[in-house]
């Protein structure tokens, strides 16, 4: 089944605690890109990746990062998590150039920084 | 800065009204349009899709969409709601000049029974 997996689905944390939050994909897609959504805020990108080795920022990347080491897996770190990280992070891929077709999306992340 | 602006922020309707759903877009280029949805608890799933052809576009579980070029806008439609269509609805568009896709703030409708 073509699928966007996010691991953990939940995650409580504190303040100042590394974490990383795994993305994978198994439909051979180019594209992948993390997003975070808030009430009122809608969904903000905040990295994505064209391509193996390749990422870019998005609107909201502080604190933040990314690598793309394989294609099919885009993990998302925090290094010094705050407060206001708070938040549902989704995963997203699809083939590049592909503007007709649609991205895929993960089952989410709800992460909580005490 | 492109933008996607979606007029309501929260709907309610009883069922077997109709819903319109606003979204409009800023850029004067070509562009592909999309409405995704979001149920309680899950994540998002593509509604319908725009990139060419008739500007008339049908979706899953009866609802479409109208784009018209000189309104710069994408309006999402359905002629008669169900309690299961609760949800928050986005909409986005993704723009020729570049890869990025561009998300409205979204819209919460509520269907009561």
């Amino acid at each position: 089944e073509a699928q966007v997996t996010q691991n953990p689905r939940y995650l409580i944390t504190v303040t100042g605690k590394k974490l990383t939050v795994t993305c994978s994909q198994n439909m051979n897609h180019e594209y992948m890109s993390w997003y975070r959504q808030d009430p009122g805020l809608g969904l903000r990108q905040i990295y994505y990746s064209m391509n193996v080795e390749v990422t870019d920022k998005g609107d909201v990347p502080e604190g933040y990062k990314v690598s793309r080491k394989e294609k099919r897996n885009f993990p998302l770190i925090l290094e010094s998590p705050s407060p206001n990280q708070t938040s549902l992070y989704f995963c997203a891929s699809r083939v590049v150039g592909g503007r007709t077709n649609e991205q895929f999306f993960g089952p989410g992340t709800r992460l909580t920084v005490l | 800065a492109q933008s996607v602006s979606q007029h309501n922020h929260h709907v309610i309707l009883s069922e077997a009204a109709s819903l319109e759903l606003g979204c409009n877009y800023s850029y004067g280029g070509t562009v592909n349009l999309f409405w995704y949805v979001q149920y309680p608890g899950q994540h998002l799933q593509l509604l319908l899709k725009y990139f060419s052809g008739d500007p008339l576009v049908k979706g899953i579980k009866g609802f479409e969409a109208e784009f018209i070029k000189s309104k710069f806008s994408f309006n999402l439609r359905k002629p008669s709601v169900q309690w299961s269509d609760t949800a928050e609805y986005f909409c986005a568009v993704t723009m020729n000049r570049d890869d990025k896709i561009i998300f409205g703030k979204g819209t919460r409708l509520h269907i009561l029974p």
